[in-house]
């Protein structure tokens, strides 16, 4: 069974910086895109970041580009986004998804499964 | 960015009844779409992809049709479990984006 376990979120100063992490399982990591969605309380869905199997492309939404790093480490099945310069807007529950496919190297942009989240305030 | 824009925002029916979603998307997505629902307090799931095909697992009274800037997501019957927000998302190009959503609700 697939299993993706989000953990590192809390309670962060504006200006401060954290980094997410993903613990995946049950499947083979390196060989699938992954991404990170946010979700901000009552809202709908914003992707943030994908990163192909082998880390080699890395794609950001406007909205966090230069201030987010997304990564992995497919000796440890795990995924990361690095975040620095947090905003109060950057407040969100922030999920990590599988892509559906693996092929190549490619990003196939569909999202299952996800993990439960995790979630990220910014406040002081 | 492209943006998709869903409706109705809300949608209020009975259980048995037909429910249809709409996405339109601010420019030509080619059938690169999908539906995901999301129960309160759960992370969506993937309901159907590349416009028409469902994903693992999802009944067969969830259908997807569309292509270019309109698609539908039709649930033919509706269960007490469907009652919940759906988004659909584009990867037709970066940035992925998703719809505001549509949240179904019991009558």
């Amino acid at each position: 069974e697939v299993q993706l376990l989000e953990s590192g979120g809390g309670l962060v100063q504006p200006g401060g910086s954290l980094r997410l992490s993903c613990a995946a399982s049950g499947f083979t990591f390196s060989s699938y895109a992954m991404s990170w969605v946010r979700q901000a309380p009552g809202k709908g869905l914003e992707w943030v970041s994908a990163i192909s199997g082998s880390g080699g492309n890395t794609q950001y939404a406007d909205s966090v580009k230069g201030r987010s790093t997304i990564s992995r480490d497919n000796s440890k099945n795990t995924l990361y986004l690095q975040m620095n310069s947090l905003r109060a807007e950057d407040t969100a529950v922030y999920y990590c998804a599988k892509d559906v496919y693996s092929k190549n190297d490619r990003f196939f942009g569909w999202f299952d499964p996800w993990g439960q989240g995790i979630l990220v305030t910014v406040s002081s | 960015e492209i943006v998709l824009t869903q409706s109705p925002a809300n949608l209020s029916l009975s259980p048995g009844e037909r429910a249809t979603l709409s996405c339109r998307a601010s420019q030509s997505v080619s059938s690169y779409l999908a539906w995901y629902q999301q129960q309160p307090g759960q992370a969506p799931r993937l309901l159907i992809y590349d416009a028409s095909n469902r994903a693992t697992g999802i009944p067969a009274r969830f259908s997807g049709s569309g292509s270019g800037t309109d698609f539908t997501l039709i649930i033919s019957s509706l269960e007490p479990e469907d009652f919940a927000v759906y988004y659909c998302q584009h990867r037709s190009n970066w940035p992925y984006t998703f719809g505001q959503g549509t949240k179904l609700q019991i009558k």
